[in-house]
C-alpha cells in the first residue's frame, strides 16, 4: 500500500539552528501539506502546497518557515532559527486531488523535532 | 469564537459494545467533516468523511452522523475490539474554499476484554 514517508523520524537541534524535514508524498498525489502537533495538543495546519506553490498557510507559518518541492518526489519543510516552542511532531500529508474535502489525507508517521 | 470540541476524558468500554464519540463545533458552517484514528507517536489515519448534505455514512463497523442543526457529529464503532483502542480525531473543513483541516483535541478510546 502506498504511503507517505518522512525523514528524519527524530531530530534534536540547538536553538537558533536551521532544520529541514523531508517528506516523500504518494507518487500520484497532487496536494501536499504540513501539520504539526505539540505534545498533548491538537494537530495544527501549517501549509498546503499545490502546483509548485503555497495554496494556503496558517498564521503559524511565518517567515521562519518555508516549503519546497525540489524535485518530482520530495517535499521539504525548512525551519530557520529554531525556537524552543518549535519542538513538536511535524506531519507531512498528501491527497490525490481537489480540495481536502473530496477525499482523505494520507499522513506520514511524523518527524519529531526537539529544540534544546 | 470558533471551537471544535471532543470529550477530553477517555472513553472506556467493554469489548463487543458500541463506542460513541462526540464532536461539537461552534461558529463554523463546515463543508465537510472527517474522522481520523491516531495511535501514540504515529500519524493520523483517515477513517470516514461526511459532507454537509449527508446525515450518515457507514464503513464496515464504523458509522458517522452529521447534524448541522445541533452542530455535532457522532462517531460509532460497533462490536468494538481491543484493537480499536486509540485516539479518535474529528476534523472539519470550514468552507469549500479552503484546504485546511481543523482538528479537535481527540478522544482516547480504551476497549477492554
Amino acid at each position: 500500500e502506498p504511503e507517505v514517508t518522512q525523514t528524519p523520524s527524530h531530530q534534536v537541534t540547538q536553538m537558533g539552528q536551521e532544520v529541514i524535514l523531508r517528506c516523500v508524498p504518494i507518487s500520484n498525489h497532487l496536494y501536499f501539506y504540513w501539520y504539526r502537533q505539540i505534545l498533548g495538543q491538537k494537530v495544527e495546519f501549517l501549509v498546503s502546497f499545490y502546483n509548485n506553490e503555497i495554496s494556503e498557510k496558517s498564521e503559524i507559518f511565518d517567515d521562519q518557515f518555508s516549503v519546497e518541492r525540489p524535485d518530482g518526489s520530495n517535499f521539504t519543510l525548512k525551519i530557520r532559527s529554531t525556537k524552543l516552542e518549535d519542538s513538536a511532531m511535524y506531519f507531512c500529508a498528501s491527497s490525490e486531488g481537489g480540495s481536502v474535502g473530496w477525499g482523505e489525507l494520507f499522513f506520514g508517521e511524523g518527524s519529531r523535532l526537539t529544540v534544546l | 469564537s470558533q471551537k471544535i470540541e471532543q470529550n477530553s476524558e477517555a472513553l472506556n468500554i467493554q469489548e463487543g459494545k458500541t463506542a460513541t464519540l462526540t464532536c461539537n463545533y461552534t461558529n463554523y458552517s463546515p463543508a465537510y467533516l472527517q474522522w481520523y484514528r491516531q495511535d501514540p507517536g504515529r500519524g493520523p489515519v483517515f477513517l470516514l468523511l461526511i459532507r454537509e448534505n449527508e446525515k450518515e455514512k457507514r464503513k464496515e463497523r464504523l458509522k458517522v452522523t452529521f447534524d448541522t442543526t445541533l452542530k455535532q457529529s457522532l462517531f460509532h464503532i460497533t462490536a468494538s475490539q481491543p484493537a480499536d483502542s486509540a485516539t479518535y480525531l474529528c476534523a472539519l473543513v470550514a468552507s469549500y474554499n479552503t484546504d485546511k483541516l481543523i482538528f479537535g483535541t481527540g478522544t482516547r478510546l480504551q476497549v477492554f476484554p
